[in-house]
């Protein structure tokens, strides 16, 4: 089983709401990660957590705030976004690979689609 | 320039064409390799990795040139379904502590 579920499929949000999109999955992997993908654009990296640790921030805006309160589930809390927020935000995870090497593969959920107005 | 290129074709071939992919990186430390396809507004799916050998996984082949710094994809004999928007992935090193960046992707489409 490779799955990795998200909710919810979609979203509108007002730009002074507070929201969180929610990503879990049951593979026993340890690293997950955000992306936003922008259309007929390549998933852009946001966040990733290795063994719950925050350990790649690509210099995102603090209105989007990431979590991970444990190995399976990985949130995304988001306050007083703009309208060019408006995306498809996907959650993907992957197995560290442990040794030099070993290819580690990353799966990605379906996706928040989110409009932000 | 980008880290990572790929030609946004769109390419239009007749089912049961072959036809082939490059991607280019421009980072030599860059270790890890894969192809993703994705389908109009859904998420990314992994194709393959791309191993140093090259592998081959039925209708697809994907290589690796190290020295050119370019990976490759082969489709033979293809399908209507396999239309769809190519993705290639590169990470600098192995782990989930090193960078990803995606190409553009490949427009793909298979007509009857």
């Amino acid at each position: 089983d490779t799955e990795v579920t998200q909710t919810p499929k979609h979203l509108v949000m007002g730009m002074t709401n507070k929201k969180s999109l929610k990503c879990e999955q049951h593979m026993g992997h340890r690293a997950m990660y955000w992306y936003k993908q922008k259309a007929k654009k390549p998933p852009e990296l946001m966040f990733v957590y290795s063994y719950e640790k925050l350990s790649i921030n690509e210099s995102v805006p603090s209105r989007f705030s990431p979590e991970c309160p444990n190995s399976s589930l990985l949130n995304l809390h988001l306050h007083a976004l703009q309208p060019e927020d408006s995306a498809l935000y996907l959650c993907a995870s992957s197995q560290p690979g442990g040794l030099a090497g070993v290819i580690e593969t990353q799966y990605f959920g379906p996706g928040t689609r989110l409009l932000v107005l | 320039r980008k880290e990572v290129e790929q030609d946004p074709g769109p390419f239009n071939v007749p089912e049961g064409a072959t036809v082939a992919f490059n991607c280019t990186y421009s980072n030599s430390a860059s270790q890890s390799f894969f192809w993703y396809r994705q389908d109009c507004r859904k998420e990314p799916k992994l194709l393959m990795s791309v191993y140093s050998s090259g592998n081959e996984d039925g209708r697809f082949t994907a290589q690796l040139n190290r020295a050119s710094q370019y990976i490759s994809l082969l489709i033979r004999d293809s399908k209507l379904s396999d239309s769809a928007t190519y993705l290639c992935v590169v990470r600098r090193g192995y782990s989930s502590a090193s960078k990803i960046i995606f190409g553009s992707g490949t427009r793909l489409s298979i007509r009857p």
